[in-house]
């Protein structure tokens, strides 16, 4: 019930598309989810978060959607760069403590 | 965002020595941090949680004898990885939140090989 399920493990877009990655959990006393994004050998870096009583975030060029009812949120990036090509994680907060999901490796294309 | 540093960024050590991982924030109070392992292309393993002047909390199968962590002010936190052993290569993050704070900062990673 802890888990964060995170999808696609990989994901390839070409400059200027869409990226799109899905989470889902199960655990209703998560109460923050975050979006980390990691470069190799470097540790991860807070993108954008969002409370579960907030149904959309815009930050830029990263939007999270969340749907409640469904216990999923994912990550949109608008105008996907070669510069966004990074691994990403979703996250869930529950008394103070991270549970990540999966991870998701980006690609984009020039 | 705040800023929270690692040290060493590399280590590598011998089979049954002891290593220390140093963690700081250097522009805010960390009354709690945290320390994850993560091994390549996996996952951020949450190992223990750490608040400033208590005994941490480890998670459920991390060894407490094999990983020391102490907090002994609200900008240090330490890492000892106790006798080493090539399993205990990995990729040691911490981060550090302040307060009420739902934000976690992450340091950049320390890399261990254990040869």
């Amino acid at each position: 019930q802890q888990q964060v399920k995170q999808s696609p493990q990989s994901l390839i877009v070409q400059k200027g598309g869409i990226s799109i990655i899905n989470c889902a959990y199960e655990n209703t006393a998560f109460d923050y989810f975050p979006w980390y994004q990691q470069f190799p050998g470097k540790g991860p870096a807070l993108l954008i978060a969002i409370r579960p009583d907030v149904s959309e975030k815009k930050e830029g060029r990263f939007t999270i959607s969340f749907n409640k009812s469904a216990k999923q949120f994912s990550l949109h990036i608008m105008d996907s760069q070669p510069g966004d090509s990074a691994t990403y994680f979703c996250a869930a907060r529950n008394t103070g403590k991270l549970i990540f999901g999966q991870g998701t490796t980006l690609q984009v294309k020039p | 965002g705040a800023v929270v540093s690692q040290h060493p960024s590399r280590v590598i050590c011998k089979s049954g020595t002891s290593v220390k991982i140093e963690c700081r924030s250097l522009d805010f109070q960390a009354t709690t941090m945290f320390w994850y392992r993560q091994f390549p292309k996996k996952s951020l393993m949450l190992m223990a949680t750490s608040n400033e002047g208590s005994k941490a909390t480890y998670e459920q199968g991390v060894e407490k004898d094999k990983f020391l962590i102490n907090h002994a002010s609200l900008t240090l936190s330490t890492l000892t990885v106790t006798s080493a052993h090539p399993e205990d290569s990995s990729f040691y993050i911490c981060s550090g939140t302040s307060g009420g704070s739902y934000e976690q900062y992450f340091g950049p990673g320390t890399r261990l090989t254990v040869t």
